[in-house]
């Protein structure tokens, strides 16, 4: 498949350990943001999302954080498995404008 | 539902000559975004298209153009190919201000 950034970031982590991966968005403004996973061949893929009036929130074994006051965004992954391993983008948006993506966290999980 | 669906997954075109990519939505959404991405640029956002009317446009030459028909489906027209143009060009679709829907994308190679 094709290759997403072959020189991202890596985290690699055991295969039923939690993952934290973190992003650094860029404007202060922003209101809404997600993460997405893309895997090798893939489109990317809505994992969850997170609005500027919350500081967490939790889906199927992911949690999202937002801490405005850096400006940060975090992923957490709860006993990461296999299908887990692909490239994760935070994206950002001021509401009406487009999404700004970051450049990507490659997630490498180890058996 | 059908998800965004985007034709051709590959070209292969040679500097100077044109391309169309053709993106059609999910059904229901009439916001239309394009990217592109690139292993050394990550996602680079290049417009966006609603109501057919391009609501916001990236950092992108005039060789990059687009449009969005009546039913919502999206064409982006790329003239003058460059060697530089080679990456995989990915349409996502959403509703107002929620979480945008990636297609597979199409994989364009400049020769």
């Amino acid at each position: 498949g094709e290759s997403v950034g072959l020189h991202l970031p890596t985290l690699s982590v055991q295969e039923g350990d939690n993952s934290i991966i973190n992003c650094a968005y860029s404007n202060s403004a922003s209101d809404y943001f997600i993460w997405y996973k893309q895997e090798s061949g893939k489109g990317p893929q809505f994992i969850i999302d997170i609005r500027s009036n919350m500081d967490k929130r939790q889906g199927q074994r992911v949690t999202v954080l937002l801490n405005k006051t850096v400006k940060h965004l975090s992923l957490q992954i709860a006993a990461t498995q296999p299908g887990d391993s692909a490239v994760y983008f935070c994206a950002e948006n001021n509401y009406g404008q487009n999404f700004v993506f970051g450049p990507g966290t490659r997630l490498s999980v180890l058996p | 539902k059908a998800g965004v669906t985007q034709t051709p997954r590959y070209l292969i075109k040679t500097r100077g000559q044109q391309v169309t990519l053709s993106c059609s939505p999910i059904s229901g959404h009439r916001s239309v975004s394009w990217y592109q991405q690139t292993p050394g640029q990550g996602l680079q956002f290049l417009f966006e298209y609603f109501s057919e009317t391009q609501r916001n446009k990236g950092n992108f030459p005039g060789r990059f153009s687009g449009r969005q028909f009546s039913n919502s489906r999206s064409e982006m027209n790329v003239s003058t190919l460059e060697l530089g143009d080679s990456a995989l060009y990915l349409c996502a679709s959403s509703l107002m201000n929620t979480e945008a829907f990636f297609g597979q994308g199409t994989r364009l190679t400049v020769v």
